[in-house]
């Protein structure tokens, strides 16, 4: 079984520049997380879908961050203008509909450094 | 809002050495706790989900406890190889649903010296 697969694995841009990242989740896994890794801390949730409704986007930085997943499938993140505070790890995860005790699968991340 | 705590926050031992680490986590409204291991450049891998009280898994050489009545949870390497050099996270569901997000501690960063 293939796993979460993202893209780029690693960005590097200027400030006040787009950037996008995408994510494949596992075939069948109808929920699908964006979670950002800043240095030194764990993960945090950006926003997590259920098929192709973003259910949960509360952590989202709204100005500047957007994301869909518009077929419930594959979903894209973007960042427009990034600022130096955006350089992270960004991860892909996704889990089966399941009862108590399920796990989320992640992805390599996509490391964005922002100059 | 949930809080998990982790300790310590990095580690060196030498090879063959046992070690252990500490997950800390709000006991009212438990759910599950996860346990994943990062190793640099890959995926984060999930190691152990836990979910009542008094649990222990094993997978190999590790192996997690789960204490839900006081908040804890403890994972445990026997006789650590060069290859557990990893960050290790904790992480418990925000909400009482199995698809909620996951709130996870800063990690333990183990190295693991030859």
């Amino acid at each position: 079984e293939a796993g979460v697969v993202q893209s780029p694995r690693y960005k590097i841009i200027e400030k006040k520049q787009p950037v996008a990242f995408w994510c494949n989740p596992i075939s069948g896994h109808n929920t699908l997380y964006w979670y950002r890794q800043n240095l030194g801390q764990g993960p945090e949730l950006l926003i997590r879908y259920e098929n192709e409704e973003a259910v949960d986007d509360s952590q989202l930085p709204k100005d500047r961050f957007s994301a869909e997943r518009l077929k419930g499938v594959d979903s894209t993140l973007k960042i427009q203008p990034a600022e130096l505070g955006d350089s992270a790890v960004y991860l892909c995860a996704s889990s089966p509909e399941r009862d108590r005790g399920y796990e989320q699968y992640f992805g390599p991340g996509t490391r964005l450094t922002v100059t | 809002i949930l809080n998990v705590e982790q300790s310590p926050q990095s580690l060196h031992v030498q090879e063959g050495d046992s070690t252990n680490f500490t997950c800390s986590f709000p006991s009212s409204n438990f759910y599950a706790l996860h346990w994943y291991r990062w190793e640099t450049a890959k995926s984060p891998e999930a190691l152990f989900v836990m979910t009542l009280n008094g649990d222990e898994k094993k997978k190999g050489r590790i192996s997690a406890t789960l204490n839900t009545k006081e908040g804890y949870s403890y994972l445990y390497i026997k006789g650590s190889q060069p290859e557990d050099s990893a960050t290790y996270l904790c992480a418990a569901p925000k909400g009482d649903t199995g698809r909620r997000a996951l709130t996870f501690g800063s990690g333990t960063r183990l190295q693991v010296q030859p």
